[in-house]
């Protein structure tokens, strides 16, 4: 695609429930990143696939949260009992290859994740 | 710990000044130092990558600064217009094997006509 595509938009859910967040990054990217913004924060590192495999999974706050990408494209951000402290933008970026550090992250519209 | 740290918080200029956002680090190691304009309700979007050895980089009415001793970087704006209104996130990334970024919280600026 032209872009970083996630779905839903907006997503609003109860205290307890279930939630998965998709992100489709861009066509040949075989890097992707999941961040968590709050409000009035910069987004926070959560996790990093290369490929299929979870390279760095150290940002992901606790065994609550949970994201696979068992193709190399996309990427589900699952969420098991949600609480009310996970409510942020979830934001999905792609890079092409991670090339000394210096590859270009693209981001996504993000996803507002509301608990309530 | 890797921090970045932005100021100012948010700053309000009237359309055609320019502005200076500042940006001091502690990361290492360092490979990296990235602007990023956030519009609200959007994902960011870069404007600007310096390595170590790179000083300045311009886009457009974008200038960024990069001072790798005294680890600070600016993003200086020229002739300011309306649609510059967005949050202007520092990002600085570290290289072992894979980039990792340390953001800042971002200068919230507002172009005021």
């Amino acid at each position: 695609g032209a872009g970083v595509s996630q779905t839903p938009s907006n997503k609003v859910t109860e205290k307890g429930k279930y939630v998965e967040l998709r992100c489709d990054p861009i066509s040949g990217h075989t890097a992707l990143y999941w961040y968590r913004q709050s409000l009035g924060q910069g987004p926070e590192f959560l996790i990093y696939f290369q490929g299929t495999g979870a390279a760095d999974d150290s940002g992901l706050p606790n065994d609550r949260f949970f994201a696979v990408r068992p193709e190399g494209s996309v990427s589900t951000l699952k969420i098991q009992r949600t609480e009310r402290g996970d409510s942020a933008v979830y934001l999905c970026a792609s890079s092409l290859r991670t090339s000394g550090g210096k590859d270009t992250q693209y981001f996504g519209p993000g996803t507002r994740l509301t608990v309530l | 710990k890797n921090q970045v740290e932005q100021s100012p918080q948010s700053l309000i200029i009237l359309e055609g000044k320019n502005c200076t956002l500042q940006c001091n680090y502690t990361v290492s190691p360092f490979s990296n130092l990235r602007w990023y304009k956030q519009d609200t309700g959007r994902g960011p979007v870069s404007l600007t990558i310096m390595t170590f050895s790179e000083n300045t980089k311009s886009n457009g009415r974008y200038t960024a600064t990069l001072d790798a001793d005294t680890k600070q970087s600016s993003l200086h704006i020229t002739a300011s217009q309306l649609s510059d209104s967005a949050s202007y996130i520092c990002v600085v990334g570290s290289f072992s094997g894979y980039s990792t970024l340390t953001f800042g919280k971002g200068t919230m600026l507002l172009v005021s006509p």
